[in-house]
């Protein structure tokens, strides 16, 4: 089993959608991250989370909700999404927080 | 604000030809690391330099971590198709334990 993996690969979703994105990660590694990734920006942080409890959120809109199960398990809850927030959705994982990163290998979101 | 500014921002050469991405701040990291992403991808981790002034070598690749830990350089010798690829640098704050990313490089190397 590769190290991080993110379901779906693919998403193309309404305004009015609610859907999921899910990550896990097989390195048993104790923080887990959410980034953005749109054209021609940098990765833009969105959460942290360490030991399953969330250490940062950095002004992320409350359409975006992310849920951390367990250390090995990361979700982010998308609803009632705008056009803008169509991206490249990346998840990762380190030891700690604040070690090195290791990504998966995205979700490609179209919000219609 | 931590930033981190990468250059250049797109480069297209030809095969065998050599290359340097530099990504420079005005802040100190902690340590620096570079990542190389493929279209469709997930950053895959190339290095991380942690001592200034550091220099580690990846078959073609050398990165180097300058010496008050601001800056760094990725420098590709005899480049070939399959370096193609986003290059991006990534420094870990000091005081916020976060990645700070620059914007990347599009590098692009014809046959």
């Amino acid at each position: 089993e590769t190290g991080v993996t993110q379901t779906p690969r693919h998403l193309v979703m309404g305004m009015t959608n609610k859907k999921s994105l899910k990550c896990e990660q097989h390195l048993g590694h104790n923080a887990m991250y959410w980034y953005k990734q749109s054209a021609k920006k940098p990765l833009e942080l969105m959460f942290v989370y360490n030991f399953k409890e969330q250490t940062e959120n950095n002004s992320v809109p409350s359409r975006f909700s992310p849920e951390c199960p367990n250390s090995s398990h990361l979700f982010l809850h998308l609803h009632t999404l705008q056009p803008e927030d169509s991206a490249l959705y990346l998840c990762a994982s380190s030891q700690m927080s604040g070690g090195t990163q290791y990504f998966g290998p995205g979700t490609r979101l179209l919000v219609l | 604000t931590q930033l981190l500014e990468q250059s250049p921002q797109f480069l297209s050469i030809q095969e065998g030809e050599n290359l340097t991405v530099y990504c420079n701040s005005s802040s100190v990291f902690s340590s620096l690391q570079w990542y190389r992403q493929e279209p469709g991808e997930g950053p895959v981790l190339l290095v991380t330099v942690v001592t200034g002034g550091e220099v580690k070598k990846l078959k073609r690749l050398t990165f180097q971590f300058g010496d008050a830990r601001k800056d760094s350089s990725l420098h590709i010798t005899a480049a070939q198709p399959g370096d193609t690829g986003l290059y991006l640098c990534a420094g870990l704050g000091g005081n916020t334990g976060k990645l700070i990313f620059g914007q990347g490089t599009t590098l692009q190397v014809k046959p």
